[in-house]
């Protein structure tokens, strides 16, 4: 396993303002993830976070609501772009190992858009 | 698309008794992993345990195990002794590849 950090862990936003979550690993990981997840609702894939070059991103979200960065194996962004209320969500990130099958999970960021 | 379906938005148990979580999927894929996450109040997902689709024997984890049916495509959660902290949002997921799909998830409540 790991241990998967994320900034902040909470924080409400003004509509219209762009807000950026940080995930840092304690160590190399193949993948990273960004999941969302909507007040009562299960988790939903955003993107890929593929190293030095740009996230692959699911049917629905696209890079310039969602950008994300990942300069190395460690460390990895989200950015939420011209928040609205309907961005009030959770988000995670995830990681896979070079070797083993589980996907782990950081603490999340639980945002609020007023 | 795999698609992954939890039949049982809510359950409850009593603290000690035993319960049974229900989870279903449909892939065309013969290698594929499956997982149950428990997510807490807290809302740090947590992994529960996890089966391989090769393997024949179901995975267990001290009071966890799973029965898995690769033909029925059913993959439950048995959980022994519930205990208080038990008491969590569990979502079943399925990956094959890389990225996971996961089930609309069941509330548990364990009672004292």
């Amino acid at each position: 396993s790991a241990v998967i950090s994320q900034k902040p862990s909470r924080d409400i936003c003004q509509r219209g303002t762009s807000l950026t979550i940080q995930c840092q690993v304690d160590s190399q990981v193949t993948m990273m993830f960004w999941y969302r997840q909507q007040p009562g609702q299960s988790l939903t894939l955003i993107a890929t976070a593929n190293q030095g070059s740009e996230a692959t991103y699911e049917s629905g979200f696209v890079i310039d609501k969602f950008p994300i960065s990942r300069p190395n194996l460690t460390f990895s962004t989200l950015t939420v772009s011209n928040m609205s209320p309907e961005d009030s969500s959770i988000y995670l990130c995830s990681v896979g190992f070079f070797s083993g099958n589980t996907i782990y999970f950081g603490e999340g960021s639980w945002l609020t858009v007023v | 698309a795999q698609t992954v379906t939890q039949s049982q938005p809510e359950m409850s148990v009593q603290e000690a008794e035993t319960v049974t979580l229900s989870c279903t999927y449909d892939t065309s894929e013969n290698n594929y992993y499956l997982f149950w996450y428990k997510q807490p109040p807290s809302r740090q997902m947590i992994l529960v345990i996890r089966q391989e689709a090769y393997k024949q024997q179901n995975a267990t984890e001290n009071r966890f195990s799973v029965n898995f049916q690769k033909a029925a495509k059913s993959f439950s959660l048995k959980i022994s002794d519930s205990q208080l902290g038990d008491t969590a949002m569990y979502f079943c997921a399925f990956r094959s590849g890389s990225r996971l799909t996961f089930g609309e998830g069941t509330q548990l409540t364990v009672n004292p």
